[in-house]
């Protein structure tokens, strides 16, 4: 494994509750992302950062935000869940550009908004 | 707008034959690519990649061929073997913006036929 941990694995929520998901890592990857699967849509990049307290959004970044206070954790947080939040959460952490292209994944993180 | 696009939904081969999997891409400016296959309930795992420079890269049973002039790139694995049944994505990765995002597609289901 490449050292990335996502908890919670599973994580069952109702409407209109916060919920945060973590991702950490210990394997110094200056780039973590997060990404979510449904079926039809592929993996869709939520958000990313680049380095601590460095973050963008990615092409599905409305009704999440993301905070990277150390190069090891990157948190997503559901402000306010819906039920279109329904999903499988991917962090992935890489190092582009430093010759070493391939991201690694996390495990999953399945919630469901109810 | 899908700037990668896996138009197969879904690919059934026989054991033992060859297996193609196809991805389009609409940004001229992406210049590498990588394949991931993916268990259920598992994260996806980096399979191999390619950089825009070469128009081949072999692993094993795995090769992916790059078209540039058509943005198409094609994953071949021969031969197919039942334990290859999984989804595919292809990525590309995106540093236009001076930071680095990976660009996936929908994914193909593959089964291998025993």
């Amino acid at each position: 494994d490449a050292g990335i941990t996502q908890s919670p694995r599973h994580k069952v929520t109702e409407t209109g509750t916060p919920v945060t998901l973590r991702c950490h890592q210990t394997e110094n990857h200056r780039y973590m992302y997060w990404y979510r699967q449904d079926p039809g849509h592929g993996l869709r990049l939520i958000h990313y950062s680049y380095g601590v307290k460095d973050t963008d959004k990615g092409e599905v970044s409305d009704g999440y935000s993301v905070s990277r206070s150390k190069t090891e954790d990157f948190l997503l947080t559901l402000e306010s869940a819906t039920s279109s939040q329904t999903s499988v959460y991917f962090c992935a952490i890489s190092s582009p550009g430093t010759g070493n292209t391939e991201a690694f994944f996390g495990q999953g993180t399945r919630l469901t908004v109810v | 707008d899908q700037q990668v696009k896996q138009n197969s939904p879904s690919l059934s081969v026989q054991e033992g034959r060859i297996s193609i999997l196809n991805c389009d891409y609409t940004n001229s400016m992406f210049d590498y690519f990588l394949w991931y296959k993916k268990y259920p309930a598992e994260g996806p795992t980096f399979l191999i990649s390619i950089s825009s420079i070469k128009d081949k890269n072999e692993d094993g049973r795995f090769t992916v061929f790059l078209n540039k002039s058509a943005k198409h790139l094609s994953l071949h694995i021969v031969p197919s073997q039942p334990g290859d049944s999984a989804v595919y994505f292809c990525a590309a990765i995106s540093g236009t913006s001076g930071t680095y995002k990976y660009i996936f597609g929908t994914g193909t289901r593959l089964k291998v036929l025993a």
